[in-house]
């Protein structure tokens, strides 16, 4: 049972719209979430993170959103560019400070 | 440069012959840890070392062995692969154990067991 869910495995967004990627969980013990880029052949990176007493964390052009009551985090990216291109990971971190993973979210910039 | 390093990048086997995955960082990071990527279903953790010598099982440790001791190193050994190891293995690491937050990962390891 998927404690972390990205129910959209892809995504099309315009150059330059905003692209929204969403992510749910079940666990509301969970402390800490975060967001993770992957390109092809490439290990994941970190693009930002936010702890469960924010509701908005925000890093330039990525802003996240947290709604601890509908257990639901969303990546707002502003504008989209082609760079962004890639697969997107939500994770939380538990109680024992180990991350659950999300199984990604692919998203398309079309020029 | 900062970087997590995996050895092979691409590994082709047999059922039953024992292979080892290196991982090394070059952070001075306390925690290591090992994760499998299958399609649609994200990252899941083998196992993790909160420090030298310290190691813990994570979602998915059947199969696999690891060690620590040294700090910049963790190996991660199949000691008889099965076809169900065939996946994308990361290796990761992060300054601290208790803030796990922020992981360095390496480029992955892509292994197939015939």
């Amino acid at each position: 049972d998927q404690q972390v869910k990205q129910n959209s495995p892809s995504l099309s967004v315009q150059e330059g719209r905003i692209s929204i990627l969403n992510c749910d969980y079940t666990n509301s013990m969970f402390d800490y979430f975060l967001w993770y880029k992957k390109y092809p052949a490439e290990g994941p990176t970190f693009l930002i993170s936010i702890s469960s007493i924010k509701d908005k964390n925000e890093d330039g052009r990525f802003t996240v959103f947290l709604n601890k009551s509908a257990k639901h985090l969303s990546l707002h990216i502003v504008p989209s560019q082609p760079g962004d291109s890639a697969v997107y990971f939500c994770a939380a971190r538990d109680s024992n400070y180990q991350l659950i993973w999300g199984a990604g979210t692919k998203l398309i910039i079309k020029p | 440069e900062a970087q997590v390093t995996q050895n092979p990048r691409y590994l082709i086997t047999v059922t039953g012959k024992k292979l080892t995955v290196t991982c090394s960082q070059n952070m001075n990071h306390e925690y290591m840890s090992w994760y499998r990527q299958d399609p649609g279903l994200g990252l899941r953790q083998i196992y993790y070392s909160m420090n030298v010598e310290v190691t813990d099982k994570g979602d998915v440790p059947e199969g696999y062995k690891v060690s620590r001791k040294e700090k910049r190193n963790f190996p991660l050994i199949l000691e008889s692969p099965s076809p169900n190891q065939t996946s994308l293995y990361f290796c990761a690491s992060s300054l601290s154990g208790t803030f796990i937050g922020e992981q360095y990962f390496g480029p992955g390891t892509r292994l197939t067991v015939t």
